[in-house]
């Protein structure tokens, strides 16, 4: 069965910490994509990649980075975590050309900076 | 105007009855359109997928496309509760676009 996986479900973190959020899929996709999720706003873009070492910024990638060193993982990066970061992450790969057929999503990761 | 709008609902309804869920879009250019179901505190999960108008049935779950009124549907009949979830409309230029355009999502409630 095919996977994306985020590296935990649970986070709490510190105002101004840097915080790291792992998502790895084995499904040999080219194309990544990080979102936050919130009531009432929905899904909301922060970075894709569509290779290895590439990004693209989505519609709000203040505040975030990325890294693609291997294509099977895609990091997201909060470099100096706020409170309005609180927020749920999702992880999302898709085959290239394919994102007609639809993401493959990770499971997410909850997110509370306090 | 947004790109994709979806009443974010909640909507409940008791078990048994059927479960109707809409979207509308503005972009013309949309091939293919997609229903994701999403538990509390899960990913989305893809539950349909058509290409073009039409209609498309799996099931209890039929998916409808009007692309000349830019509006699709998800229809969900018997409705149980474990259909009790949010569910989020997707749509795609295809062509190599590989970003996909989504609801806000939809809060369904199923009353045993």
């Amino acid at each position: 069965d095919v996977k994306v996986t985020q590296s935990s479900r649970y986070l709490v973190k510190r105002t101004g910490e840097k915080v790291f959020l792992e998502c790895v899929q084995d499904m040999d996709h080219e194309n990544m994509f990080w979102y936050r999720q919130d009531p009432g706003l929905g899904l909301r873009l922060i970075y894709f990649s569509y290779d290895v070492k590439m990004k693209e910024k989505g519609d709000i990638p203040e505040g975030y980075s990325v890294s693609r060193e291997k294509k099977e993982r895609f990091s997201l990066i909060l470099e100096s975590a706020s409170t309005n970061q609180t927020s749920m992450y999702l992880c999302a790969s898709t085959a290239s050309g394919r994102a007609s057929y639809g993401y493959t999503f990770g499971s997410g990761t909850r997110l509370t900076v306090v | 105007q947004k790109e994709v709008e979806q009443d974010p609902g909640p909507l409940s309804v008791p078990e048994g009855a059927i479960v109707s869920l809409n979207c509308t879009y503005s972009n013309s250019a949309f091939q293919y359109f997609m229903w994701y179901r999403q538990y509390s505190r899960k990913g989305p999960e893809l539950l349909m997928y058509t290409y073009s108008s039409g209609n498309k049935e799996d099931g209890r779950f039929t998916a409808q496309v009007d692309k000349s009124s830019k509006y699709i549907s998800l229809f969900i009949r018997d409705s149980q509760p474990s259909d009790s979830a949010t569910y989020l409309c997707a749509m795609s230029e295809g062509y190599g676009n590989n970003r996909l355009a989504f609801g806000k999502g939809n809060q369904v409630v199923v009353i045993p």
